[in-house]
């Protein structure tokens, strides 16, 4: 079955970049996502991008994408002490339905 | 836009309870909504998939007759934790939206407690 894989932890200091990497087994993945998950609550659709494309810009966002090292990767410009969460890689795979395959997660801790 | 709300945020009841979780689009029409448990720092589970008008979709060991969902309108799918025990307690959060190829948005989440 598919398989995503995160680092569990990841600490940096406010201000500098941080990136969160991603790597996933199946090659037949057509969308891939990254959520924010803050403590207690749901989770917050950061962004997306087609399976098709390498790199994707949002504001202090850019997402990755190496198809075929299957690695995908989030990085956070001039990171807050706000962005301390926990940051889900996620994937939807060809015949599947849509349904979402989420990595292990990622937490983020920002220090001052 | 495509804003879930999840309804209750916190659940506290005891043994043999029947519990109702509302989860509604407030902003589109859902085609399709998830429901997922979460154990403390784990990843999401998927339990089921509610496409309105059918019945649910079940993951491969979920109980459907412990885990009831019904999605009677394309704005909302409720899930029913029948005869709750502690076991049951989790993070339960759906999802939903509208169309094959769009993301899915959560909701906040349903902390149920099982006493």
């Amino acid at each position: 079955g598919e398989d995503v894989e995160q680092s569990l932890f990841l600490s940096v200091r406010e201000g500098d970049s941080s990136v969160i990497n991603c790597t996933y087994t199946d090659s037949s993945s057509t969308y891939l996502y990254w959520y924010k998950q803050e403590p207690g609550a749901g989770l917050q659709l950061l962004t997306y991008i087609f399976s098709n494309m390498d790199m994707k810009q949002d504001q202090r966002l850019t997402v990755l994408l190496n198809k075929k090292d299957k690695h995908l990767s989030l990085r956070i410009a001039d990171t807050q002490t706000g962005d301390s969460a926990i940051y889900f890689c996620a994937e939807t795979y060809t015949g599947t339905a849509s349904k979402l395959t989420f990595g292990t997660g990622t937490r983020l801790q920002v220090t001052l | 836009g495509a804003v879930v709300s999840q309804h209750p945020s916190r659940v506290i009841c005891k043994s043999g309870t029947s519990v109702k979780i509302e989860c509604r689009s407030l902003d589109f029409q859902a085609t399709t909504m998830f429901w997922y448990r979460q154990f403390p720092k784990k990843s999401l589970m998927l339990m089921a998939t509610s496409n309105e008008g059918s019945k649910a979709t079940y993951e491969q060991g979920v109980e459907k007759d412990k885990f009831l969902i019904n999605h009677a309108s394309l704005t909302l799918s409720t899930l029913t934790v029948t005869s709750a025990h502690p076991e049951d307690s989790s993070f339960y959060i759906c999802s939903a939206r509208d169309g094959g190829s769009q993301p899915q948005h959560f909701g906040d989440g349903t902390r149920l407690s099982i006493l």
